[in-house]
């Protein structure tokens, strides 16, 4: 069964750093990209960060850019996702997905799945 | 960034009804729409990837279709467990960015 765990959220004060971590099992994890998406409370979803299989480039949504840090272990299947200088905006259900891709007719296409539970983030003030 | 605006916001429909969820990108974006379900408390499940195709598993009731900047997601013959919030979302250029969500509620 494919599954990715997500872990390492908790309440942490604004400027604060946290590490989040997802495992993954039941796939080859090093062939694969990986993302963040989150989820403030009662909110809609916002993609966080995408690495590539090696790790040799990341992307960064321009809200967390210069503050979290996508890296991964292929030896280990996880994925590391480090939140510096954290401020209230950050809170949310952090979720780590798994970006298959496809070529369908000459055109590579990429999407989310599967997704991890989620873990919360939680900064206060 | 490239904005995504489903509409409704929000739609009532009973159990065997047909609905239609837009999905609107502010440039076009090809075919490069999935479409996520999310139930309460629960994260999201991938549905639809390159606007029409529909993941393996998932029921044919779902169908997606659209290119460049207007996409529908539809169901057919609602059933109980399809009441949820639908997502689109565009896989053209980071940053990925996701529309607002539709809330399918029960009437």
């Amino acid at each position: 069964e494919v599954q990715l765990v997500e872990s390492g959220g908790g309440l942490i004060q604004r400027g604060g750093s946290l590490r989040l971590s997802c495992e993954a099992s039941g796939f080859t994890f090093k062939d694969y990209w990986m993302n963040w998406v989150r989820q403030a409370p009662g909110k809609g979803l916002v993609w966080v960060s995408r690495i590539n299989e090696d790790g040799t480039y990341t992307a960064y949504a321009d809200s967390v850019k210069g503050r979290f840090t996508l890296s991964r272990d292929n030896a280990k299947n996880t994925l590391y996702l480090q939140m510096n200088s954290l401020r209230v905006e950050d809170t949310a259900v952090y979720y780590c997905a798994r970006g298959p891709r496809m070529a369908v007719a000459g055109t590579w296409y990429t999407w989310f799945d599967p997704w991890g539970q989620g873990t919360l983030v939680t900064v206060s003030s | 960034d490239i904005q995504m605006a489903q509409s409704p916001s929000s739609l009532s429909a009973s159990v065997g009804d047909r609905v239609t969820i837009t999905c609107r990108a502010s440039q076009s974006i090809t075919s490069h729409l999935n479409w996520y379900q999310q139930k309460p408390g629960r994260a999201p499940k991938f549905l639809i990837y390159a606007a029409s195709r529909l993941q393996s598993g998932v029921p044919s009731r779902f169908s997606g279709s659209g290119s460049g900047t207007d996409f529908t997601l539809t169901i057919n013959s609602l059933q109980p467990e399809d009441f949820a919030i639908y997502y689109c979302q565009q896989s053209y250029t980071t940053p990925y960015t996701f529309g607002q969500g539709t809330k399918l509620e029960i009437k």
